[in-house]
């Protein structure tokens, strides 16, 4: 079973900063995603991937397979970005392998 | 945008009761899946659903929870008895490919008093 770990579990920034949050995991994955949970509850998928590096406006993902690690990171982070960020994989296939495993999720607070 | 809807978005139900939780995923997609979130907690798996049929479920999906997609565009989550333990948020999610993107619904909280 994949055990998912973030850090920080809470961060508070100041406006501007630069953000990074990671993601370890313990067993090898098919697909890694970056979700963002508001204080409503929504989840919003932000990044999926499996390699390398994507980047969507400030947002930049990115995944060291071997190391089995990923970060997250926001750059001039904004009031808006406060949300819980979470980190889930799909484990490789072989059973088990349909359902995502989550991280506890990384609160964020950015500070005007 | 397409977007995956839940309904309803809360829902008080009393200990013993059947519940239907209904999610309406993006009309083109062929992957379901039913997560759970109990408050504090972390996001977990249920069940997930391809083909017309369950294609794994958790530990967690035990004989009291089902699933169902009965006209093509629904795809609900039953849980045949409530618990007071099976209050959390209920998120449905979809997706085209078996690992594309989810999209996720708004949630349902589940309140079993």
């Amino acid at each position: 079973k994949n055990e998912v770990e973030q850090s920080p579990q809470n961060l508070t920034a100041q406006e501007g900063e630069f953000i990074t949050i990671n993601c370890s995991y313990s067993v090898g994955i098919s697909a890694l995603h970056w979700l963002q949970q508001h204080p409503g509850g929504g989840i919003v998928s932000l990044f999926m991937l499996s390699s390398g590096k994507k980047k969507h406006g400030r947002l930049i993902a990115t995944i060291n397979i071997q190391e089995k690690h990923s970060s997250l990171h926001i750059t001039a982070s904004h009031p808006r970005d406060s949300a819980v960020y979470i980190c889930a994989v799909r484990s490789q296939s072989g059973g088990g392998a349909d359902g995502l495993t989550f991280g506890k999720g990384t609160h964020l607070i950015i500070q005007p | 945008e397409p977007e995956v809807t839940q309904t309803p978005s809360h829902q008080v139900t009393q200990m013993g009761q059947e519940v239907i939780l209904r999610c309406v995923p993006i009309s083109n997609h062929l992957y379901f899946y039913w997560y759970r979130q109990i408050l504090g907690q972390k996001v977990e798996f249920l069940v997930s659903f391809y083909n017309n049929e369950i294609s794994e479920k958790s530990e967690i999906f035990d004989d009291q929870f089902s699933v169902e997609r009965p006209d093509g565009s629904n795809f609900t989550l039953k849980i045949r008895s409530t618990k007071l333990e099976d209050s959390a948020m209920y998120f449905c999610a979809s997706s085209g490919q078996f690992n594309s993107p989810l999209h996720f619904g708004n949630g349902t909280r589940l309140t079993v008093t």
